[in-house]
């Protein structure tokens, strides 16, 4: 079945404390992104991949880190949570670039005390 | 930059009636137009998208969208709702082959039996 995924679902954190959310894709989508998500506020990009090692920031990178050493991983770094980063976090794919339709995985909630 | 704009934040229908939500995009080039449905406590999911030819577009579960080229709209549109489509619902647009979707803020669409 193809999908994304994200590991936690769920993350209950205090402030300072290095996390990392995976996402994983098994479509062998060239372009990955993430998004927070907070009421009010829709869907914000914060890094997205084009590809393998080519990564670049989206509208809300401060305070985030990404790797994409392989084309089916793209995982998500809080080198240090900060309350302001409690949100739903979602990872997605895409065939190519942004121009086509994206694929979602079921979503991090993080809470950073 | 590029923008775009659901004014409806919250809307409220009763079974069986129609549903217009509305999207407005900046951006006077080519555009890619995606409506995305978030069910409570889910991802994601494409409801229907817009590259080019007819701008009427049916997507999934009886929704359709037309695009208004000049009146830079892409409107969401069902004939008769139904309880289960109680979701938020998130415009999407990729002006000019850009490498992101820029989304909307998203409406929360609530139907009462």
């Amino acid at each position: 079945e193809a999908q994304v995924t994200q590991n936690p679902r769920y993350l209950i954190t205090v402030t300072g404390k290095k996390l990392t959310v995976t996402c994983s894709q098994n479509m062998n989508h060239e372009y990955m992104s993430w998004y927070r998500q907070d009421p009010g506020l829709g869907l914000r990009q914060i890094y997205y991949s084009m590809n393998v090692e080519v990564t670049d920031k989206g509208d809300v990178p401060e305070g985030y880190k990404v790797s994409r050493k392989e084309k089916r991983n793209f995982p998500l770094i809080l080198e240090s949570p900060s309350p302001n980063q409690t949100s739903l976090y979602f990872c997605a794919s895409s065939l190519s670039r942004g121009v086509y339709e994206q694929y979602f995985g079921p979503g991090t909630r993080l809470t950073v005390t | 930059a590029q923008s775009v704009s659901q004014h409806n934040h919250h809307v409220i229908l009763s079974e069986a009636a129609s549903l217009e939500l509305g999207c407005n995009y900046s951006y006077g080039g080519t555009v890619n137009l995606f409506w995305y449905v978030q069910y409570p406590g889910q991802h994601l999911q494409l409801l229907l998208k817009y590259f080019s030819g007819d701008p009427l577009v049916k997507g999934i579960k009886g929704f359709e969208a037309e695009f208004i080229k000049s009146k830079f709209s892409f409107n969401l549109r069902k004939p008769s709702v139904q309880w289960s489509d109680t979701a938020e619902y998130f415009c999407a647009v990729n002006a000019g082959g850009a490498d992101k979707l820029i989304f909307g803020t998203g409406t929360r669409l609530q139907v009462f039996p």
